[in-house]
């Protein structure tokens, strides 16, 4: 079946300095890549997609690009802050499925 | 612009008692569907409906009951609580029905279930 793996958390780092959440997917097919940001106390938000081999998804500095070959799709940021702090989720979908399947998150806490 | 809601915020059952988790959106979406999140295990689906009067099961059904009797409304039912049912539970919406044709998951800000 589908599964996603992320690394664990918790991740620590200092404002301005780079990050890396590694995902890699497991899929029958060609799926649908995703990651998904919850902020304390609210829901999750949709951050970034990629929907074919070597796209790459992008939004608010970050970045992450759907590598076939490896069947990862890390997140990236080159310069993180405080604003940052957030649980992140990868998540797939086959493109003729209904269903997200979602890592079990990566907490992200900035400090100044 | 209220996007998805989701009553109440917090709860609190007894074991064996029943409640509905009520879930509204206003974006005439066609898919709507239900998670819980469980530390370290992330979200697992619990229930989906690609429109009114279609649901199917997710990852993790039994104890759940939906029915989708509007596109706006999709309420989760627990007939009988147990203690392995608490959780935080997100609704979420989307409009079209597959996630790499439809636009993203809108999701609302979870209600928090405590069964004792």
């Amino acid at each position: 079946g589908n599964s996603v793996t992320q690394m664990e958390g918790p991740v620590t780092l200092s404002e301005e300095a780079f990050l890396t959440i590694n995902c890699t997917y497991t899929a029958t097919g060609y799926p649908s890549l995703f990651w998904y940001v919850q902020y304390p106390g609210e829901g999750l938000q949709l951050l970034l997609k990629a929907t074919k081999a070597d796209d790459k998804g992008s939004n608010k500095g970050f970045e992450a690009t759907y590598r076939k070959e490896t069947t990862s799709f890390h997140l990236e940021k080159g310069s993180v802050q405080v604003s940052d702090s957030a649980v992140y989720f990868c998540a797939l979908s086959e493109n003729s499925g209904y269903a997200l399947n979602f890592g079990k998150g990566t907490s992200l806490l900035v400090t100044p | 612009n209220a996007g998805v809601t989701q009553t109440p915020k917090f709860q609190v059952l007894k074991t064996g008692q029943s409640m509905t988790l009520q879930c509204a959106q206003d974006m005439n979406h066609e898919y709507m569907s239900w998670y819980r999140q469980d530390p370290g295990m992330g979200l697992r689906l619990i229930h989906y409906s690609v429109g009114a009067g279609i649901t199917d099961q997710g990852e993790v059904p039994n104890g759940y009951n939906v029915s989708r009797s509007t596109t706006e409304d999709f309420p989760l039912r627990l007939l009988s609580a147990a203690p392995s049912q608490t959780s935080v539970y997100f609704c979420a919406s989307r409009p079209g029905t597959t996630p790499s044709r439809g636009g993203p998951l809108h999701f609302g800000n979870g209600t928090r279930l405590t069964v004792t």
